[in-house]
């Protein structure tokens, strides 16, 4: 069975830090890792995804995220965070024999001006 | 392209009732997801398809709820009937391939008065 944590229910930032949202992993053979963030009455919308390759991933936005296989996480970053990135953001993995994603329950970023 | 279509955004309807909720996948898109969300149990997959055939249904919470798509254009998903417990956020996602990201529309909002 494949499934995500993502420990965090929110996650508060002053604009200009660096931002973390963490995400863990399960899941049979190698992972496909997806974040997707989600605004106020919005769908969802693809930020990245690793797939094989280079364990750093760059995104939109400025966004990036490390896979660490050893540690089975794949936690989104970005070196300065902007009051404009508040939103949920959802991790989601699905493992490389299976076709639908599973997603985390969301962490909530907040940062602050 | 205008991206993933869903129809209606919003819909209150009374207990009993049947429910149809509507989705227009991206063009050339292989895959159909339909997901619920809800603040409790977060994002959940209900359904999926792979060249307009059911794939995995596991998802679906009851038999009041019924999914189709009778083309590579057009997806449905049904509820009957309706219950309150089954006020969420419906969102459809589309994708091409297995390695890619999905797209989401942006979600039907049903409340089952």
């Amino acid at each position: 069975a494949q499934s995500v944590a993502q420990p965090e229910d929110q996650v508060n930032v002053a604009e200009g830090n660096p931002l973390t949202v963490k995400c863990t992993y399960s899941v049979s053979g190698n992972p496909y890792l997806f974040w997707y963030v989600q605004y106020p009455n919005r769908g969802l919308q693809f930020l990245l995804k690793y797939i094989t390759g280079d364990n750093l991933v760059k995104g939109s936005y400025g966004f990036e995220a490390e896979f660490n296989k050893s540690q089975t996480s794949f936690h989104l970053k970005k070196p300065s965070a902007l009051v404009s990135d508040s939103a949920l953001y959802f991790c989601a993995v699905r493992g490389p024999a299976v076709l639908d994603m599973r997603f985390g329950a969301g962490t909530r970023l907040t940062v602050k001006p | 392209d205008a991206g993933v279509i869903q129809s209606p955004r919003h819909e209150v309807t009374e207990m009993g009732q049947e429910v149809t909720l509507r989705c227009k996948p991206i063009s050339g898109h292989d895959y159909l997801f339909w997901y619920r969300q809800t603040m409790m149990r977060g994002l959940e997959l209900l359904i999926y398809f792979n060249n307009n055939v059911p794939i995995d249904d596991s998802g679906m919470p009851e038999d009041r709820f019924s999914a189709k798509m009778p083309n590579a254009s057009f997806s449905t998903l049904k509820i009957q009937p309706s219950e309150p417990r089954d006020s969420a956020v419906y969102f459809c996602a589309s994708k091409l391939g297995q390695g890619t990201e999905a797209f989401f529309g942006q979600g039907t909002r049903l409340t089952v008065v």
